[in-house]
């Protein structure tokens, strides 16, 4: 079965530094998302991309993030100048072309900044 | 936007069968109801999708009464490898249905004692 794949599996960044968290969608889903969880706590949503643009975003998803799909099977988010509350679990989702199809998630990539 | 409530957590036996119940008192007319499992340091994995009545899968079933304000997952004869924290969650359509924001809670953890 296809799998969502993000890469790294484990993240450890200094307070201040720049990181890009990589995934791999299902190679025929249209829907792009970021997801992040912070340990013991509920899964938030930070942004959905459709269409090679930015669909929504939560409050979360402020000037410090962006997303990228720089070619046809990568989709990235970069934190910039990460803080501490930024240490997360974060997951990038897809699903397919109809909008009540469900999401297929990685298996994340958990930020530590230190 | 729909809140979700379910039992914080359940306890269970090897070989019994689960059910879960989650409410949605504020179910809009065009949401589907989703369940996803999560183990520790894993994505969420999707479950089973509905929208009325009863679905069923490999895995489990999904009760959805006629008012569509709560639904049950049932996972029939679990086993020690269910032990995880399953989430209700109801989509929240926007942007003509393009776009899909799924609001999580905190979720059931259930576990399974041998």
């Amino acid at each position: 079965e296809p799998e969502v794949t993000q890469t790294p599996s484990h993240q450890v960044t200094q307070m201040g530094q720049e990181v890009i968290l990589r995934c791999v969608p299902i190679s025929n889903h249209l829907y792009f998302y970021w997801y992040r969880q912070i340990l013991g706590q509920k899964v938030e949503f930070l942004v959905s991309f459709y269409n090679n643009e930015i669909s929504e975003k939560s409050e979360i998803f402020d000037d410090q993030f962006s997303v990228e799909r720089p070619d046809g099977s990568n989709f990235t988010l970069k934190i910039r100048s990460t803080k501490l509350e930024d240490s997360a679990m974060y997951f990038c989702a897809s699903s397919h072309r109809e909008p009540d199809s469900p999401l297929h998630f990685g298996n994340g990539t958990r930020l530590t900044v230190t | 936007l729909a809140k979700t409530t379910q039992p914080i957590s359940m306890d269970s036996y090897e070989g019994q069968e689960v059910n879960i119940t989650c409410s949605h008192n504020n179910i809009a007319t065009n949401d589907y109801i989703t369940w996803y499992q999560q183990f520790p340091s894993q994505g969420p994995r999707f479950i089973i999708q509905g929208y009325k009545t009863k679905v069923t899968n490999e895995v489990a079933s999904l009760f959805i009464p006629a008012d569509r304000k709560s639904s049950t997952l049932s996972l029939p004869r679990v086993s020690l490898s269910d032990t995880a924290v399953y989430y209700c969650l109801v989509g929240v359509f926007y942007n003509a249905g393009n776009n899909r924001k799924l609001i999580w809670g905190l979720g059931t953890s259930l576990a399974v004692n041998p």
